[in-house]
C-alpha cells in the first residue's frame, strides 16, 4: 500500500519563475491538503482540495494555486516566485471526513535564488 | 485565534529515561489534537491523536499523550526513551465544525543521549 508520494524531491528556481509540485495521495484517500514549512518553523496550511475543488484556504496570496485531478492526485502551482517562497512543501492526504488523520508525504524542497 | 504552543525548543534525555514533550493549545470549541514526528529530510509521520473519550491516548512506537482540558495541554510521553526517538516533534490542533486545517506548533527537537 503506497503512502503519499510527492515529486520532485528538490527544486531550484529563480525569482519571478513559476513552479509546479505534484502529489499522489495514499491509496483510498480522496482529500489532499498542502502545507508550507519554512526552515525552523511548523507547517502552515495553504489549501485543501476535495472533489476537484478548493475546499479551504489558508493565508496565502493568489500566487499559490492548485488543482485536483479525477484520480485524486493534486498539483500546487506558485507563480512569480519570491525568495521567501523557499521552503519544504508538504502534501497530506486523508478521507473526506472532518478531522480524519492527515498522512504526509516526504515533501518537495524548493529553493528560490 | 487558534494556536498551539510548544514551549521547549529542545528536550534532552538519557536513553532509558522517561521523556515528556509539552504542548498547550488555544482553540474555540472542542479541540482535536495530533502529534507528528519529523526525521531529517523527511515528511511528517503521524504518532497519535485525541478526538474524544479517554484522556490517555496510546500511539505508535510506544508513545502516548495525555489530554488535559482544564490545563489545555496535550503532552507527549514515553516511559523509556530510545536513541532512535531523536527527531523533531510537532503538536497540531484542528478546531471548529467545518475545518480540517491543521494548526502546528513550532516543534520541539528531542535529543536522546546513549
Amino acid at each position: 500500500d503506497a503512502g503519499v508520494t510527492q515529486s520532485p524531491t528538490h527544486l531550484i528556481k529563480t525569482r519571478g519563475q513559476q513552479v509546479t509540485l505534484r502529489c499522489s495521495p495514499k491509496s483510498g484517500h480522496d482529500t489532499v491538503s498542502w502545507y508550507q514549512q519554512a526552515l525552523g518553523q511548523g507547517p502552515q496550511f495553504i489549501f485543501q482540495y476535495y472533489e476537484e475543488e478548493e475546499r479551504q484556504r489558508g493565508n496565502f496570496p493568489d500566487r499559490f494555486s492548485g488543482h485536483q485531478f479525477p484520480n485524486y492526485s493534486s498539483e500546487l502551482n506558485v507563480n512569480a516566485l519570491l525568495l521567501g517562497d523557499s521552503a519544504l512543501y508538504l502534501c497530506a492526504s486523508s478521507l473526506a471526513v472532518l478531522r480524519e488523520t492527515q498522512y504526509f508525504g516526504p515533501g518537495t524542497r524548493l529553493l528560490v535564488l | 485565534a487558534q494556536s498551539v504552543a510548544q514551549p521547549e525548543d529542545q528536550v534532552n534525555v538519557a536513553e532509558g529515561n522517561p521523556l515528556t514533550v509539552k504542548c498547550t493549545y488555544s482553540v474555540s470549541g472542542n479541540p482535536y489534537l495530533f502529534w507528528y514526528v519529523q526525521y531529517p529530510n523527511r515528511g511528517l509521520q503521524f504518532l497519535l491523536k485525541y478526538i474524544t473519550g479517554d484522556n490517555l491516548v496510546k500511539g505508535s512506537y510506544g508513545f502516548e499523550a495525555e489530554f488535559n482540558k482544564s490545563q489545555t495541554s496535550f503532552h507527549l510521553k514515553k516511559p523509556s526513551a530510545l536513541v532512535s526517538d531523536s527527531a523533531l516533534y510537532f503538536c497540531a490542533v484542528i478546531s471548529g465544525l467545518s475545518t480540517d486545517k491543521l494548526i502546528f506548533g513550532t516543534g520541539t527537537r528531542l535529543q536522546v543521549f546513549p
